[in-house]
């Protein structure tokens, strides 16, 4: 069965350039959501959507933006990035259905600030 | 989210059965309880979802008590692969604008020993 694709796996970037991490979702699937995972932490949400739309936000700085195209899938955008946004970056797609909260995540990319 | 609690860790001895306990005492009456878990690093996967009654797939077993305050996630028979984190949550059901994100709190760290 399809799973939610997430790339790059692995991203090195120097502090103050940008990143755009991207999603795609289980087809179908109408939401995405998107977490940041610190090391030693609890995945943090970020940010949904929800047919394209933003749903709900979560803690993500300003400097973070993020969006859901036509064909569903999604990309986050990270811009001046800094030494404390190196985390695990995981996606999760959920299809809506009243009262159903099933998410699937990808395997998530590991973003490296140096 | 209602708030969950968990124990922060548990050992279980390959092929014994682990049992997994979480409180959930300001869940109200529509919201189900989620079952994530995280292998190391890698993107959480859900496990099993209930509302009431006592819920089995192949991965699982959900019991939930009847006043529904509390659960307990049994793997029949642990394996080393099953060492992870393990995540209650019990998130606001989607519609009336939630979105069903998921919010993950400390869960509990199953160690499956040989």
């Amino acid at each position: 069965a399809a799973g939610v694709i997430q790339s790059p796996r692995h991203l090195i970037k120097e502090k103050r350039e940008t990143a755009t991490l991207k999603c795609y979702p289980i087809p179908r699937h109408d939401t995405v959501y998107w977490y940041q995972q610190g090391p030693g932490q609890d995945p943090q949400f970020l940010i949904s959507f929800y047919e394209k739309m933003q749903s709900d936000k979560g803690s993500i700085p300003d400097r973070f933006s993020a969006q859901q195209f036509s064909d569903y899938h999604s990309e986050l955008n990270m811009s001046s990035l800094e030494l404390g946004d190196s985390a695990l970056y995981f996606c999760a797609s959920s299809l809506r259905v009243l009262g159903n909260t099933e998410a699937f995540f990808g395997q998530g990319t590991r973003l490296t600030v140096v | 989210d209602a708030k969950t609690t968990q124990p922060p860790s548990m050992d279980c001895a390959e092929g014994r059965a682990a049992n997994l306990p979480c409180n959930h005492s300001t869940i109200s009456g529509n919201e189900y309880v989620y079952w994530y878990r995280q292998i190391h690093s890698q993107g959480p996967q859900y496990i099993i979802h209930g509302l009431k009654n006592n819920e089995t797939n192949e991965m699982a077993s959900l019991i939930i008590t009847e006043d529904r305050k509390s659960s307990t996630l049994i793997l029949p028979h642990a394996t080393l692969r099953d060492t992870a984190v393990y995540y209650c949550i019990v998130p606001k059901n989607r519609g009336s604008g939630n979105t069903g994100k998921l919010i993950f709190g400390q869960g509990t760290t199953l160690q499956v020993k040989p």
